[in-house]
């Protein structure tokens, strides 16, 4: 079974840190397909990135990065220059496709606090 | 513009009532999800439906049902046999549910509260 691993439950940092929240996975598939939200206060999901096992390459996209090693089954998030805004629930997920349908599977998520 | 709606935001019922979440998509997406948040939790999968009149359960369906009679709509009935029924529902809808695994969008969420 796929399994999706948050260890870091909260980080506080202050403005302008770098910060990495973690993700480990579990899964038996060579296809599969990772992914990270943001949820803010409001409530509403929003998708951030979405990579797939044979892609290796990390990704930047302004203050975001991300880490994907499969040798570690890792997935890893860096927030670069943290600003309040980015205070949020950020999530993990995993999607096999061994069986012909995909369904996500969620971390626990990490509670990011970024403090002015 | 293309979303995801859900109404109410807050929903209040009392214990042994039946209540039913909405959720429209203008997005044009094939399918469609239920998911439950806890406080301090995940998602958790309730229902999730491919195709008009065709839906699978979840990891957690017990004391749900839905129904997918339109493709922009996929609303969830929270039944009296739901135990602990007063968490946060979020609603998704994706292009499709097939071995590419698109993203899936998400609605703004019904917080339901049941006394």
């Amino acid at each position: 079974a796929q399994k999706v691993t948050q260890a870091q439950t909260e980080i506080s940092v202050v403005e302008k840190e770098d910060v990495t929240l973690d993700c480990v996975y579990e899964t038996r598939d060579t296809t599969y397909y990772l992914f990270w939200y943001k949820q803010p206060p409001s409530g509403e999901l929003v998708f951030l990135i979405r990579r797939n096992s044979f892609d290796e390459q990390n990704e930047i996209s302004g203050r975001y990065s991300w880490n994907f090693q499969k040798s570690t089954s890792s997935f890893n998030f860096t927030i670069t220059a943290s600003q309040v805004v980015d205070s949020a629930v950020y999530f993990c997920a995993l999607s096999e496709s061994g069986s012909g349908y995909s369904t996500l599977t969620f971390g626990k998520g990490t509670m990011l606090l970024v403090s002015p | 513009d293309g979303g995801i709606t859900q109404s109410p935001k807050y929903l209040f019922r009392k214990e042994g009532q039946n209540v039913t979440l909405s959720c429209e998509q203008n997005l044009n997406h094939d399918a469609m999800y239920w998911y439950r948040q806890d406080p301090g939790q995940g998602l958790r999968l309730i229902y999730y439906s491919q195709i008009v009149n065709d839906f699978q359960k979840g990891d957690i369906a017990e004391g749900y049902s839905v129904s997918r009679e339109k493709k922009e709509s996929f609303p969830l009935t929270v039944t009296s046999a739901q135990k602990n029924p007063t968490a946060f529902y979020l609603c998704a809808s994706s292009i499709d549910l097939d071995y590419n695994s698109y993203e899936q969008y998400f609605g703004p969420g019904t917080r339901l509260t049941v006394t």
